[in-house]
């Protein structure tokens, strides 16, 4: 119940194109979903987060999709660049208690 | 640059030893958190520490130990180490303490082999 699944576990996407990472959690209690963004030799670093009393958060070409019912939220990054290659990790957790991480998402975008 | 240092960057040593990894928070946070992040298991939280206390507890081992000094750096100690520990350990830092889902800003992390 305390985990979250995340898919794929490697993506790769052509410059231009429209990169999409998905999520998905068991507890209901959850109600702050973060993304986290990561580049090699670095510590991950807050790119944009959600809470579940809206569906949709975007933040220029990061967009979070969040569906109640489903359980399930993704990230967007629309007109995806070479400097967006980075590992991405979608986050979930509940008020006064730990952030749960997804396994990470390794994102190429090709030139 | 998040403003969070963590020393050293990369540590190398062998089984059965003890090691100590340290964080400096951004100035001004009051929490330090510490994870590690391996392949298998991705990113876990280990321990929270919110003005030289312990504020919450994650899935940290008991040879595990961690404090947070008054200058509010914080040492993460592992001991009799095993192979299974060679990840990277990570330290965050936040302004407050009761709330996890206040922005956290992660160091460089500290990259620990053990041969």
């Amino acid at each position: 119940q305390q985990q979250v699944k995340q898919s794929p576990q490697s993506l790769i996407v052509q410059k231009g194109g429209i990169s999409i990472i998905n999520c998905a959690y068991e507890n209901t209690a959850f109600d702050y979903f973060p993304w986290y963004q990561q580049f090699p030799g670095k510590g991950p670093a807050l790119l944009i987060a959600i809470r579940p009393d809206v569906s949709e958060k975007k933040e220029g070409r990061f967009t979070i999709s969040f569906n109640k019912s489903a359980k399930q939220f993704s990230l967007h990054i629309m007109d995806s660049q070479p400097g967006d290659s980075a590992t991405y990790f979608c986050a979930a957790s509940r008020l006064d208690d730990k952030i749960i991480f997804g396994k990470g998402t390794r994102l190429h975008i090709l030139p | 640059d998040s403003g969070v240092t963590q020393t050293p960057k990369h540590l190398i040593t062998a089984t059965g030893q003890r090691v100590t990894l340290r964080c400096s928070p951004r100035s001004g946070d009051l929490s330090v958190y510490w994870y590690q992040q391996s392949l298998d298991q991705g990113l876990q939280f280990l321990i929270q520490y919110y003005n030289g206390e312990e504020r919450a507890k994650g899935n940290i081992l008991e040879r595990f130990s961690a404090q947070q000094f008054p200058d509010l750096h914080s040492e993460l100690n592992l001991s009799s180490l095993e192979l299974g520990d060679s990840a990277l350990y990570f330290c965050a830092s936040s302004v407050g303490g009761t709330d996890h889902q206040e922005t956290q800003y992660f160091g460089p992390g500290t990259r620990l082999l053990v041969l």
